[in-house]
């Protein structure tokens, strides 16, 4: 088992650029998640998926960003423009509805992104 | 709206010593609680969880946590702590059998004295 991949690992963009991070969820998981780390605000629940079906994207900060899931193996969170307030660690996160008593929530390692 | 509560920011303890972080949350319902640990640049990882029943669950790496519904605490705790030990942990809170997401407390910073 591969975990949670995402990619890259680290991004340096200008103000202004679109931004594409991306998340591969372990297969047979159904929930994905997407996070925010920063200093100030520690982790955020950004936007979640069941069954590829975005439920719940209160946490998405501005209609800069959006997120998709095309399929049950990929997800995409996209920040257009991107500005430096936007920097931070990025995490997607997974499991399975009913599973997490045995399975907990599989963090990948995220993706660092520095805005300049 | 479900919270966690983690009131040490940074918390120093000898190697060798006991350990104990605390973790109060708020929900409306029977939580499902976790605890994290974070190495720098690294992501998270999960140490143990509980859903039901036994309040005391056993984790990986030697760590233990204390159900206290009357508190509303989650402590993490482990007898004899090692260097490799220094990390950032996190208690989280959720429900609904893993259809919706963790609340995240904002973290401990362990420190680990040589």
């Amino acid at each position: 088992d591969a975990g949670v991949i995402q990619s890259p690992r680290h991004e340096v963009t200008e103000m202004g650029q679109e931004v594409t991070l991306r998340c591969k969820p372990i297969s047979g998981h159904n929930s994905l998640f997407w996070y925010r780390q920063t200093m100030m605000r520690g982790l955020e629940l950004l936007i979640y998926f069941n069954n590829n079906v975005p439920i719940d994207d209160s946490g998405m900060p501005e209609d800069r960003f959006s997120a998709k899931m095309p399929n049950a193996s990929f997800s995409t969170l996209k920040i257009q423009p991107s500005e430096p307030r936007d920097s931070a660690v990025y995490f997607c996160a997974s499991t399975k509805t009913g599973a997490p008593r045995r399975d907990g929530y599989t963090f990948g390692s995220g993706t660092r992104l520095t805005v300049v | 709206a479900q919270s966690v509560t983690q009131p040490d920011i940074h918390i120093t303890v000898s190697e060798g010593a006991s350990l104990e972080l605390r973790c109060n949350y708020s929900y409306g319902a029977t939580p499902y609680l976790f605890w994290y640990v974070q190495s720098p640049g690294q992501g998270l990882q999960l140490l143990l969880k509980y859903f039901s029943g036994d309040t005391l669950v056993q984790g990986i790496k030697g760590f233990e946590a204390e159900f206290k519904r009357s508190q509303s605490s989650f402590n993490l705790r482990k007898p004899s702590v090692h260097w490799s030990d220094a990390a950032e942990y996190f208690c989280a809170v959720g429900g609904g059998g893993g259809a919706d997401g963790l609340t995240f407390g904002k973290g401990t910073h362990l420190i680990i004295q040589p």
